[in-house]
């Protein structure tokens, strides 16, 4: 079973903060690795798919890198706000067709 | 509206007593998958299916079947439940042409085995 590990597990940051979370997964087959935001009593959602080493994505407040060779991938947000307390989920994909989660960061914005 | 959709999404039911929860997706998404989710264990994948007539397992198959007769279904079957079953269940698709796509979940079925 492959190993896709985020840390820390949960994560207490006050409101306009800045904060970031890690995802490590094996290096070997990179095919891609996903983050993705999950409320409570929702459903996960997309924030990034990230496919290249060196890849960096933004959107708004949120950005997110990825080192293949040494895999691991970093999440940031910019100036914490209360509607961004959710799970965020790391998941690697290997061959194109398994995909891992990890087993998430659980940030909680203090207002 | 792009979307996948669950049925039912919640269900109690009893040990030994088959059950189906189907999954569906109007994006024309070759790949489609179940996933469990436990509290301290995150999701784990169940099984993924490539295309029409292609599964495979994913990490916690056993006491599970798939089928994907059409593209756009991907029913999950416990053809006789257990408590350890009992568990947050999501259904999720992607296109797989490519690398750049991310993967869209259904709303979950939370499903109950007495």
């Amino acid at each position: 079973i492959l190993n896709v590990e985020q840390s820390p597990q949960s994560l207490h940051v006050q409101e306009g903060d800045s904060t970031n979370f890690t995802c490590s997964f094996p290096s070997s087959n990179f095919y891609a690795l996903h983050w993705y935001r999950w409320e409570t009593a929702k459903s996960p959602e997309a924030l990034f798919v990230m496919t290249l080493n060196g890849d960096e994505k933004k959107k708004g407040r949120i950005s997110a890198t990825l080192n293949t060779k040494e895999g691991y991938s970093y999440l940031y947000i910019k100036g914490s706000q209360p509607e961004d307390s959710a799970t965020y989920l790391c998941a690697f994909i290997q061959g194109a067709q398994k995909l891992v989660f990890g087993q998430g960061t659980r940030l909680t914005i203090n207002p | 509206e792009a979307q996948v959709t669950q049925n039912p999404r919640y269900l109690i039911t009893v040990t030994g007593k088959k059950l189906t929860v189907t999954c569906s997706q109007n994006m024309n998404h070759e790949y489609m998958s179940w996933y469990r989710q436990d509290p301290g264990l995150g999701l784990r994948q169940i099984y993924y299916s490539m295309n029409v007539e292609v599964t495979d397992k994913g990490d916690v198959p056993e006491g599970y079947k798939v089928s994907r007769k059409e593209k756009r279904n991907f029913p999950l079957i416990l053809e006789s439940p257990s408590p350890n079953q009992t568990s947050l269940y999501f259904c999720a698709s992607r296109l797989t042409t490519g690398q750049g796509y991310e993967q869209y979940f259904g709303p979950g079925t939370r499903l109950t085995v007495t």
